[in-house]
């Protein structure tokens, strides 16, 4: 199975600041990457396709970019709402395979 | 609006059975493969199974394999999950979600294993 490695695990930001979070696939996933934000208690929901495509509805500071065995998530500019856990899935093929996640806290 | 509703869950007996399922609604289900993808009590997302449109292909965890059995019943808009055997480490919220990349979940329903 591909393995997907998240980082960092948590991290601690403000209102404002730019996030980045990274997925190194453990083989060549091309860009059959997406990136999730799930909020405690709440269904995942897709922020990022293909790598860098924005599922339609997603603000545009959320921005994708890689492909091959590394990738990026990077919040523009950090809104409140957007404190959450967020996971990279790797679709490339079976079994599909999450990040163990990214906790994005208050400063 | 695309709706995944998913239900079943509840609290079972180790070794014992559930059968979990998804009403869709607001898209051509017929058209999506379908997934269950699940999570453990304050852990990340595990991939569980997932169906072809048809029902013609199917693809299970290495966790779940032989254990738990995923169905599709295009003409009711749904999706099932038979569980059987299950363990305390199944114990999850489990969430139904179409496509590939899952784009629309489910609200998820509670599995709890224990004695």
């Amino acid at each position: 199975a591909i393995q997907m490695t998240q980082s960092p695990s948590s991290l601690s930001a403000s209102v404002g600041d730019r996030v980045t979070i990274t997925c190194r696939a453990s083989q060549d996933i091309r860009n059959d990457l997406g990136w999730y934000q799930q909020r405690p208690g709440k269904a995942p929901k897709l922020l990022i396709y293909a790598a860098s495509s924005l599922e339609s509805g997603v603000p545009s500071i959320f921005s994708g970019s890689g492909s091959g065995t590394d990738f990026t998530l990077t919040i523009s500019s950090l809104q409140p709402e957007d404190f959450a856990t967020y996971y990279c899935l790797q679709y490339y093929n079976y079994p599909q395979t999450f990040g163990q996640g990214t906790k994005v806290e208050v400063k | 609006e695309v709706q995944l509703v998913d239900s079943g869950g509840g609290l079972v007996k180790p070794g014992g059975s559930l059968r979990l399922s998804c009403a869709a609604s607001g898209f051509t289900f017929v058209s999506y493969n379908m997934n269950w993808v699940r999570q453990a009590p304050g852990k990340g997302l595990e991939w569980v199974s997932s169906i072809s449109s048809s029902g013609s292909y199917i693809f299970y965890a290495d966790s779940v394999k032989g254990r738990f059995t995923i169905s599709r019943d295009n003409a009711k808009n749904s999706l099932f999950l038979q569980m059987n055997s299950l363990r305390a480490d199944d114990t999850a919220v489990y969430y139904c979600a179409r496509s590939l990349p899952p784009d629309y979940w489910g609200q998820g329903t509670l599995v709890t294993v224990s004695s």
